[in-house]
This record gives C-alpha cells, sequence and structure tokens, in this order.
C-alpha cells in the first residue's frame, strides 16, 4: 500500500555522500504534508532519523539532512560510514480516503 | 527514558484473531500522545495500521479499519490491537509505536514476529 516511491538501492563508498529521494503526490507530500525518515538497522525496529522534513532528533549524527520541495523529500548522507548500512523509510500523512499515514517503499543503503 | 514492548502469540491460525499488547514505560499513557501500530511483512515495507488516544479516540488505516480493533487500558498503561480474519498476508512483524508532537513516530517497540499458519 506504499504510496511514496523511493529507489530500491543506493550505494557509496565511505565519506561519500549519498541522496536518497521520496516521491509522493498531491494528497500526500504536495499538500504540505511534513515528511519523516526513518532507519532501520538489520533485524531491529525502525528508528526516527529526521521528523518534520529537516530536524533531527537528539543524538542523530549532522551527517544526516533533509529536505522537501513539491511533491518529494530528500534525505542526504553526508560522510559516509560503515554503520550507515540499513533499509531507509519516508514516511508522510495522506489525506485520500479518510487520512491515514503513508510510509515510502524503502531505500537500502551498501556502504561499499 | 520511553519504552514499549509488545507481547502476544507468535502464531495464528487463518481466520482467527491476531491479538497482542503494548506495553508502556517510562512514561504515562495519558499523556498527550496517540499510541499506535504498524506492521512489516518479512522482506517489505512499513504499513501503518492506527492508532489510539488515551482517552479512546481511534483512527484506522481504511483498508484495515473492517477488521482492526484498539483499545487502552491507563491503569495498566497499555494499549492492544485485535486484528480479525486474518490470513497469511497477515504474517508480519508488528510493533507498537508513540506518535510524537506532529505526525511521526518517536518511539518504537522492538517488534514481535506473527505468523499466520495452520
Amino acid at each position: 500500500q506504499s504510496v511514496l516511491t523511493q529507489p530500491p538501492s543506493v550505494s557509496g563508498a565511505p565519506g561519500q555522500r549519498v541522496t536518497l529521494s521520496c516521491t509522493g503526490s498531491s494528497s500526500n507530500i504536495g499538500t504540505n504534508y511534513d515528511v519523516h525518515w526513518y532507519q532501520q538497522l538489520p533485524g531491529t525496529a525502525p528508528k526516527l532519523l529526521i521528523y518534520d522534513n529537516s530536524n533531527r532528533p537528539s543524538g542523530v549524527p549532522a551527517r544526516f539532512s533533509g529536505s522537501k520541495s513539491g511533491t518529494s523529500a530528500s534525505l542526504a548522507i553526508t560522510g559516509l560510514q560503515a554503520e550507515d548500512e540499513a533499509d531507509y523509510y519516508c514516511q508522510s500523512y495522506d489525506r485520500s480516503l479518510s487520512g491515514y499515514y503513508v510510509f515510502g517503499t524503502g531505500t537500502k543503503v551498501t556502504v561499499l | 527514558q520511553v519504552q514499549l514492548q509488545e507481547s502476544g502469540p507468535g502464531l495464528v491460525k487463518p481466520s482467527d484473531t491476531l491479538s497482542l499488547t503494548c506495553a508502556v514505560s517510562g512514561y504515562s499513557i495519558s499523556r498527550s500522545n496517540w499510541w499506535g501500530w504498524i506492521r512489516q511483512p518479512p522482506g517489505k515495507g512499513l504499513e501503518w495500521i492506527g492508532y489510539i488516544y488515551y482517552s479512546g479516540s481511534i483512527y484506522y488505516n481504511p483498508s484495515l479499519k473492517s477488521r482492526v480493533t484498539m483499545s487502552v487500558d491507563t491503569s495498566k498503561n497499555q494499549f492492544s490491537l485485535k486484528l480479525s480474519s486474518v490470513t497469511a498476508v497477515d504474517t508480519a512483524v508488528y510493533y507498537c509505536a508513540r506518535r510524537g508532537e506532529r505526525n511521526y513516530f518517536d518511539y518504537w517497540g522492538q517488534g514481535t514476529l506473527v505468523t499466520v499458519s495452520s
């Protein structure tokens, strides 16, 4: 039921910058609903990484940053590290039907 | 520190009802937050099931609404999920989570795998 589209995989060498995209529509991101990002390490629960498009919770390294424009959002990881290898999900709210929370399809980040 | 812990049967038979409970510690469930359930089929993405306020207000995912029931027990500081008429497609890791100040989930349980099989 994912209505937010993410690339299945992204890879980069340690120290590099990678960008993950999240594409929605006029019923979710494009309606000015905020986008949030989660990191899911293998075998663990998702962890809030970015909230309200570009804010980092306490304890999240500054190398993670988020932005939003139009019907899309992006997560950038600057200075990629081995421990960043994980699945990343975007999330927003969709006003269709009676309204519901929607997650992206997920992106697997591989550190080469 | 807010902590959430799911509990319930790991195996449910097809057509039966899946029942899970989420115990919250380190935070009163009666404060101004919504408490939700999210699931993840093996190897797949996340799906929001619904959430409940301590007063009993509830919102469900429209795609699951006909089969989902949520409740809250403030005396035990926990909330619960029931999903009826389950089939194999309901096999997933089920997470409970706290909704933050706005439309994001800031604290999650570790998740519990529920398998639907005879």
